[in-house]
């Protein structure tokens, strides 16, 4: 199958730092990418859709301008926390469509903000 | 939008026995049924998928069963061993308008020796 990566794999950073979570696609382009957040014992919860060249795509709730996200290429998006607090400490999950209903998860990124 | 149900949240089965795990989607339009196994703090992995115009599919010991009339599908695992533990979601689709995933709340599944 199709190979997503995601990095770091775990950051703590203090409170009010920004933190920058990268997701590739590395043997496949990805036009549409996704960001989810998922808690502890919860389920996965869709933050954005990211498409390459275009602005994202924010779910209700999602706060766009505190989670940026930049999808400069087929293969690259990023996903920026600014001004993290404790309460975004979770673990970030990226994904990339290879088909129309086809999507490969990266491994994750668990964020602690202290 | 779509809205998926998932039971039950824990599920304890004996090694050997069969395991399954349901769920409900309410948006009609749905038509593919992904299934995912996701270890603690891995990434979900998908491990068994199927279509609206498919009512079932096995692949060695997992099936996967879809009623559209009733809109629920089910996963079913048979003989388990201690290494399906995991967490398990299940999700739904609307390929003709959406790409996004709806995702069932998940099920805990502990295989006991």
């Amino acid at each position: 199958g199709a190979v997503v990566s995601q990095h770091p794999s775990w950051v703590i950073c203090k409170s009010g730092t920004s933190v920058k979570i990268e997701c590739r696609s590395l043997d496949f382009q990805a036009t549409t990418m996704f960001w989810y957040r998922q808690f502890p014992k919860q389920s996965l919860m869709l933050m954005a859709t990211s498409n390459e060249g275009s602005k994202a795509t924010y779910e209700q709730g999602v706060e766009k301008d505190k989670f940026l996200i930049n999808h400069a290429s087929l293969t690259l998006s990023t996903l920026t926390v600014t001004s993290a607090h404790p309460e975004d400490s979770s673990f970030y999950i990226c994904s990339g469509q290879l088909a129309r209903d086809t999507q490969y998860f990266g491994p994750g990124t668990r964020l602690t903000v202290l | 939008g779509e809205n998926v149900e998932q039971h039950p949240s824990t599920l304890s089965v004996q090694e050997g026995d069969s395991a399954v795990i349901k769920c409900t989607y309410s948006d009609s339009a749905s038509n593919y049924f992904p299934w995912y196994k996701q270890e603690l703090g891995k990434r979900p992995q998908l491990i068994i998928d199927i279509r609206s115009n498919v009512g079932e599919k096995k692949d060695q010991r997992i099936a996967v069963t879809l009623n559209k009339t009733a809109k629920h599908f089910s996963l079913h695992i048979t003989e388990t061993q201690p290494e399906d533990s995991a967490v398990y979601f299940c999700a739904a689709l609307n390929t003709g308008t959406a790409s996004k995933l709806t995702f069932g709340t998940g099920t805990r599944l502990q295989v006991t020796l």
